[in-house]
């Protein structure tokens, strides 16, 4: 059983460029969720996908946007990038649990995006 | 959303026990008690989930009071690779459109520093 990937693991934009983060989501998970974490705070939620259409969002503004593919992988669009949005990027997956509160989400390793 | 309380740090020492209790007052009725284990980047690892009473596994029990307006996780035998952040999270988390339009609150969690 794979876990979740993401891609790339580091990377180094300027202010106003546009990044696309990438994420494989666990084998049998269908839902995918995005955080971000800044330097010593915890992860903060900023959206999340299902069936390829997103269905949960943080207080991120518009210019964070995603997609989620037919395979569940998924991918984190930043646009007019600003200083900061320099953070460690969170991707988690997790199954459909049906009724049940109960549920894991698996993350991945993030990708470090720096922003100059 | 349940908003949870942890201590923001806390010291030990190797083969020590330890309790972080977190509290959640306002704590929904379709919500889970969550625990994660976060190392400097990384992505934060399940530890242990729970919705009353005690929940025990191989790393960790979880200590749930009737009111389930707090939590304690208690780690047994502490070694040093156990230093890491750790994160009470509280919420529905049901997968796909069942847990539509959630936020998860990580809050800062809790620094745990085990001493040789």
């Amino acid at each position: 059983e794979t876990g979740v990937t993401q891609s790339p693991t580091h990377l180094i934009k300027t202010r106003g460029q546009q990044v696309t983060l990438r994420c494989s989501s666990q084998s049998g998970h269908n839902t995918v969720s995005w955080y971000q974490q800044a330097l010593g705070q915890g992860p903060q939620f900023i959206f999340q996908y299902y069936r390829e259409e997103e269905n949960g969002r943080g207080n991120f503004p518009p210019r964070f946007s995603g997609l989620q593919f037919p395979n569940y992988s998924s991918e984190l669009n930043v646009n007019a990038l600003e200083l900061d949005d320099s953070a460690l990027y969170l991707c988690a997956s997790s199954p459909t649990s049906g009724s049940s509160g109960a549920n894991v989400l698996t993350f991945g390793a993030g990708s470090r995006l720096t922003v100059l | 959303l349940a908003k949870t309380t942890q201590p923001i740090s806390m010291d030990s020492y190797e083969g020590q026990e330890v309790n972080i209790t977190c509290s959640h007052n306002n704590i929904a009725t379709n919500d889970y008690i969550t625990w994660y284990q976060q190392f400097p980047s990384q992505g934060p690892r399940f530890i242990i989930q729970g919705y009353k009473t005690k929940v025990t596994n191989e790393v960790a029990s979880l200590f749930i009071p009737a009111d389930r307006k707090s939590s304690t996780l208690s780690l047994p035998r502490v070694s040093l690779s156990d230093t890491a952040v750790y994160y009470c999270l509280v919420g529905d988390l049901r997968g796909g459109s069942g847990g539509s339009n959630y936020k998860l609150t990580f809050g800062k969690g809790t620094l745990l520093t085990v001493n040789p």
